[in-house]
């Protein structure tokens, strides 16, 4: 079956503007969460869906939110682009509660912020 | 809060060395651990996790056993191939079910 799709696959934006990521799950998974990847940071947590419902938050600024459809596509909003928030934004689906950690993950979209 | 530490990479063998990447954790309780693979251009795959103390995770010839007593859930293989080559990450599932992963070990294997 098919995996998680994440596009674009690559954007490039200029300070300032604002940037929309989607991310389809795989068929049957109800939960989507989203992490930054990047070399100085490493790989953190942005946030998790379910049921269209935010069940976990990390630590990132109100910048960045997400949401999430009735067919359980997910997608990720950055506001006010920073240079900092260059990345990989990874998606990842579960089957959903309880969550036993076993993600599948997508390939990424990477984001270049000039 | 909760941590993982990774051992810092890259790490270079020869095809067939035996690997070791090793990485600790801080949490509180007893979390279950795990290890993803990347491998080039590719999203994360879970490659194996241990959901208790003692509880031995394994998966295509890679093993890594939930020591509480170190608080350590290190990463072996016996023989490595170049397929191998790959970033290797440690992660423990939080109190709030989220994953907290470590900095990601570079594995590199020569033929």
């Amino acid at each position: 079956k098919a995996g998680v799709t994440q596009t674009p696959r690559y954007l490039i934006k200029t300070r300032g503007q604002q940037v929309t990521l989607s991310c389809s799950p795989i068929s049957g998974h109800r939960s989507v969460s989203w992490y930054q990847q990047t070399p100085g940071q490493g790989l953190q947590f942005l946030f998790e869906y379910f049921s269209e419902t935010q069940r976990n938050k990390g630590n990132f600024p109100g910048r960045f939110s997400g949401r999430q459809f009735s067919n359980s596509r997910s997608e990720m909003n950055v506001s006010t682009l920073e240079l900092g928030d260059s990345a990989l934004y990874l998606c990842a689906s579960s089957f959903g509660p309880p969550n036993t950690g076993e993600l599948f993950f997508g390939e990424g979209s990477r984001l270049t912020v000039l | 809060g909760d941590s993982v530490t990774q051992m810092e990479g890259p790490v270079t063998l020869s095809e067939e060395a035996f690997l070791t990447i090793n990485c600790t954790y801080t949490a509180t309780g007893y979390p279950s651990l795990f290890w993803y693979v990347q491998y080039p251009g590719e999203g994360l795959q879970l490659l194996l996790k241990a959901t208790k103390a003692d509880d031995k995770g394994s998966n295509k010839g890679f093993e890594a056993t939930y020591r509480k007593e170190t608080t350590s859930f290190h990463l072996e293989k016996g023989s490595v191939q170049v397929s191998d080559s790959a970033v290797y990450f440690c992660a423990l599932m939080d109190s709030s079910y989220k994953l907290i992963f470590g900095s990601g070990t570079r594995l590199l294997v020569r033929p």
